[in-house]
């Protein structure tokens, strides 16, 4: 079946620190990949997405690019902020209006 | 910027109560979701929801759930006999087609 690996967290990074975030996926056809982030006490918001092979999402200097090959979708960021501290989750969708399929989230603690 | 809202913020039951949480998806989308996310756990989906009929729904969606979208603009989520096991944050979402937008939660703690 369809399914979404992350990274284990917590990650806990220096202000200005390189940040990756692994998520990787099975699913049969072509599915469209998606972050959302999940500030404390706050719902899920869309940070970025990619709908097709080779495409790169970005959103507030974060950046993923949809590998077919390594069927993966890793979430980056060139400096990270305290104001970065979240939980992110990896998902996918595999038609137009399915069902989210969401990884088990990775914490992020930015430290000044 | 149009939002998916929901009612209540914090729900407080007890056990084999019934609760209805509320939703209001953004209004020109077609399909809605319920999704639950256990404290510290990922978020799981419920039920799809797509021209007045549940279109796919998991294994956690049992009996004890039903949707409903009662007017042109609200979408809620009964439980009718809570468990424990029911304490959860409870998301609903909206698509027009290929984003899903989600609501900001309803925690639902049952004692």
């Amino acid at each position: 079946g369809n399914s979404v690996t992350q990274m284990e967290g917590p990650v806990t990074l220096s202000e200005e620190a390189f940040l990756t975030i692994n998520c990787t996926y099975t699913a049969t056809g072509y599915p469209s990949l998606f972050w959302y982030v999940q500030y404390p006490g706050e719902g899920l918001q869309l940070l970025l997405k990619a709908t097709k092979a080779d495409d790169k999402g970005s959103n507030k200097g974060f950046e993923a690019t949809y590998r077919k090959e390594t069927t993966s979708f890793h979430l980056e960021k060139g400096s990270v902020q305290v104001s970065d501290s979240a939980v992110y989750f990896c998902a996918l969708g595999t038609q137009g209006a399915d069902k989210l399929i969401f990884g088990t989230g990775t914490r992020l603690q930015v430290f000044p | 910027e149009p939002e998916v809202t929901q009612t209540p913020s914090h729900q407080v039951t007890q056990m084999g109560q019934e609760v209805i949480l509320r939703c209001v998806p953004i209004s020109n989308h077609l399909y809605f979701y319920w999704y639950r996310q256990i404290l510290g756990q990922k978020v799981e989906f419920l039920v799809s929801f797509y021209n007045n009929e549940i279109s796919e729904k998991s294994e956690i969606f049992d009996d004890q759930f039903s949707v409903e979208r009662p007017d042109g603009s609200n979408f809620t989520l009964k439980i009718r006999s809570t468990k424990l096991e029911d304490s959860a944050m409870y998301f609903c979402a909206s698509t027009g087609w290929n984003e899903q937008f989600f609501g900001p939660g309803t925690r639902l703690t049952v004692l």
